[in-house]
């Protein structure tokens, strides 16, 4: 079956370092990939996506790029806030309805 | 607001107990989710509907676990004869579309603990 796997954490980061959770995933077809992100306190939301290979998502200055040959889909920032300190969750969709899999979630702590 | 909405947010309930955690999605939203997280994991997958028809229950980790969305609204995951490993966060995610594109829109989350 369809499964992901990341990195584990905690990442412990001071601000402005540089950022990369690693995540792989294994899946039958095409599937779509996702970081999803979730804040202290609140419910999990949506980061960013890519649906085809060599698509590059992005957003709040997170980017992943969809690698199909190492089928990778890591997560990087340039320079990390405090703001960003959350756990991040890998993920994918496949099949008719595209049931979304996670992995097991990195939290990242970033300090002053 | 507009967001997804659950309820109880927390609930304890003592081993043999029936549960009943209520699901209010986004409205409109054709498909909606059900995901168990236990302590440092990530969610697992329980059930999924499109609209009224539960179209996958293959996640339910027992025949204790059932789900119905009667309408093609509101949802409610009941559990019962809780048992301890039955302790975990219950997310419902809902989305616009019957051929989801993967973007699921989260509740907060029910958490159960059972003593």
């Amino acid at each position: 079956g369809d499964s992901v796997t990341q990195m584990e954490g905690p990442v412990t980061l001071s601000e402005e370092a540089f950022l990369t959770i690693n995540c792989t995933y294994t899946a039958t077809g095409y599937p779509s990939l996702f970081w999803y992100v979730q804040y202290p306190g609140e419910g999990l939301q949506l980061l960013l996506k890519a649906t085809k290979a060599d698509d590059k998502g992005s957003n709040k200055g997170f980017e992943a790029t969809y690698r199909k040959e190492t089928t990778s889909f890591h997560l990087e920032k340039g320079s990390v806030q405090v703001s960003d300190s959350a756990v991040y969750f890998c993920a994918l969709s496949s099949g008719g309805y595209q049931k979304v899999t996670f992995g097991t979630g990195t939290k990242l702590q970033v300090i002053p | 607001g507009a967001g997804v909405s659950q309820s109880p947010r927390y609930k304890v309930a003592k081993r043999g107990q029936d549960v009943a955690l209520r699901c209010d999605p986004i409205s409109g939203h054709v498909s909606l989710f059900w995901y168990q997280q236990a302590l440092g994991q990530g969610p697992e997958f329980l059930t999924y509907f499109q609209n009224e028809a539960q179209l996958d229950k293959s996640g339910l980790p027992s025949d204790r676990f059932f789900a119905e969305r009667p309408e093609g609204s509101v949802s409610t995951l009941k559990i019962q004869r809780t048992q301890q490993e039955d302790s975990a966060v219950y997310l419902c995610a809902s989305s616009p579309r019957g051929q989801n594109t993967g973007e699921l829109f989260f509740g907060e989350g029910s958490r159960l603990t059972v003593l």
